[in-house]
């Protein structure tokens, strides 16, 4: 059974703070990604990697980078917090076609 | 451009009743095509994709590339269906860049 592990459930930081979100998987998947869920906009991915150390941008990768130091590793860094940046974030891992979901972090910028 | 449309934001309808989730889709090749649900509480899962052709939880959707459609039908739909459901295209053969609409509640009375 995949297993997506997202280290936090919920996050409140202060505007300029810069904020890691870290996620492990443990299927050996190669692809990582990042997404944000927000109401109305769906799912839109921020970075995603296809192997370690390697990383690509997304859609929306303003404000944010990543790191993928190893395989079963994906961190998003928020380089400076804004109010704009609090969402639900999600992390995903895949082999192939399907994607695996994290819980989802809900980070608050205040 | 790659885009996955789905024009209803929310879609009640009482037990039993049947029920349509609609999905549109623009891509220049041969995508895959997928449907992901989140009840309350829990990760987003894959419901499931077109290749397989197969019908989960009483689901079906069939692919009509005329149209570019990807419609999500149950004849009766149930309390429990009541979810947040998310189509997605991925390109042929890749599982990074999936693309998901914005998303549609679906709320079953009873």
């Amino acid at each position: 059974d995949v297993k997506v592990t997202q280290s936090s459930r919920y996050l409140v930081k202060r505007t300029g703070e810069k904020v890691f979100l870290e996620c492990v998987q443990d299927m050996d998947h190669e692809n990582m990604f990042w997404y944000r869920q927000d109401p109305g906009l769906g799912l839109r991915l921020i970075y995603f990697s296809y192997d370690v150390k390697m990383k690509e941008k997304g859609d929306i990768p303003e404000g944010y980078s990543v790191s993928r130091e190893k395989k079963e590793r994906f961190s998003l860094i928020l380089e400076s917090a804004s109010t704009n940046q609090t969402s639900m974030y999600l992390c995903a891992s895949s082999a192939s076609d399907e994607a695996f979901f994290g819980q989802g972090t809900r980070l608050t910028v205040v | 451009a790659q885009r996955v449309t789905q024009p209803e934001k929310l879609l009640s309808v009482f037990k039993g009743a049947p029920v349509e989730l609609k999905c549109n889709y623009s891509y220049s090749g041969s995508p895959e095509l997928f449907w992901y649900v989140q009840y309350s509480r829990q990760r987003l899962q894959l419901l499931l994709r077109h290749i397989s052709r197969e019908s989960i939880k009483g689901f079906t959707a069939d692919l009509n590339k005329g149209e570019t459609s990807f419609h999500l039908k149950k004849p009766f739909a149930q309390e429990e269906d009541s979810a947040m459901y998310y189509c997605a295209l991925s390109p042929h053969g890749g599982g990074f860049k999936t693309i998901f609409g914005a998303g549609t509640r679906l709320f079953v009375k009873a």
